[in-house]
């Protein structure tokens, strides 16, 4: 089964700053016909159902600011929230969607 | 808009079953997969196992494959999820997602809806 693991588990940051949430594939999540990511992130704020951010790894899904965006291959991945906001206080999960639908342990993100 | 309704909260014993039920609206339902995903207390999540909206072909994550199915019901566009011998840590709220770009049978898609999800508590 392919693993994921985000990393930091929580992190504190000033509103207007930036936050940089990493997610490490314990494989290649590229399909070789497409060159594709099959990696998503989702927001999940307390009492709510996860929300689409970005799938195929940097694709931002429709209606989501632009100030989160995503990058990265292979197995290492970073979702980056430009200019933080109140609203943005919530879990974010990765997914990969390559094998199955495994989802990363979480990273808490919360303003400092 | 697409929504996907499910079923309510639901308390069972140890070793019994549970179906739980999402209806899908807003889209067309034969073109969609549908998954379900659990989220015990306090915790992650978990992927459990999808459903084609196309062909009803079904593919489960493997620490479920001996206890769980997934079916679907394309005139009332619903999907069912049936969970036997229950055990305490079964209990989480668990989410039914509409898959997009899923490929049978190892990738179930991203998901972009989710519904509100059902609490299942498993205590004797």
């Amino acid at each position: 089964d392919i693993v994921l693991t985000q990393s930091p588990d929580s992190l504190a940051v000033s509103l207007g700053e930036r936050a940089t949430i990493n997610c490490q594939s314990s494989q290649s999540i590229v399909h070789s016909a497409t060159n594709k990511n099959y990696l998503a992130w989702y927001q999940q704020k307390p009492g709510q159902s996860p929300k689409l951010l970005i799938y195929w790894a940097s694709t931002r899904e429709s209606g989501v600011p632009d100030r989160f965006s995503g990058s990265g291959s292979g197995t290492d991945f970073t979702l980056t929230i430009n200019s933080l906001q109140p609203d943005d206080v919530a879990v974010y999960f990765c997914q990969q969607y390559f094998t199955g639908g495994t989802f990363g342990q979480g990273t808490k993100v919360e303003i400092k | 808009q697409v929504q996907l309704v499910q079923s309510g909260a639901v308390v069972e014993k140890p070793g019994a079953s549970v179906k739980v039920s999402c209806q899908a609206s807003g889209y067309s339902f034969s073109s969609f997969s549908l998954s379900w995903v659990r989220q015990a207390p306090g915790q992650g999540l978990e992927w459990v196992g999808w459903i084609s909206g196309y062909d009803g072909k079904t593919n489960y994550a493997q620490k479920f494959q001996d206890r769980l199915t997934i079916t679907k019901d394309t005139s009332t566009s619903t999907v069912y999820m049936e969970l036997r011998s229950l055990r305490s840590d079964d209990t989480a709220v668990y989410f039914c997602a509409r898959g997009r770009s899923a490929i049978y049978p190892k990738a179930p898609g991203f998901f972009d809806s989710w519904g509100q999800g059902t609490l299942l508590t498993v205590s004797s």
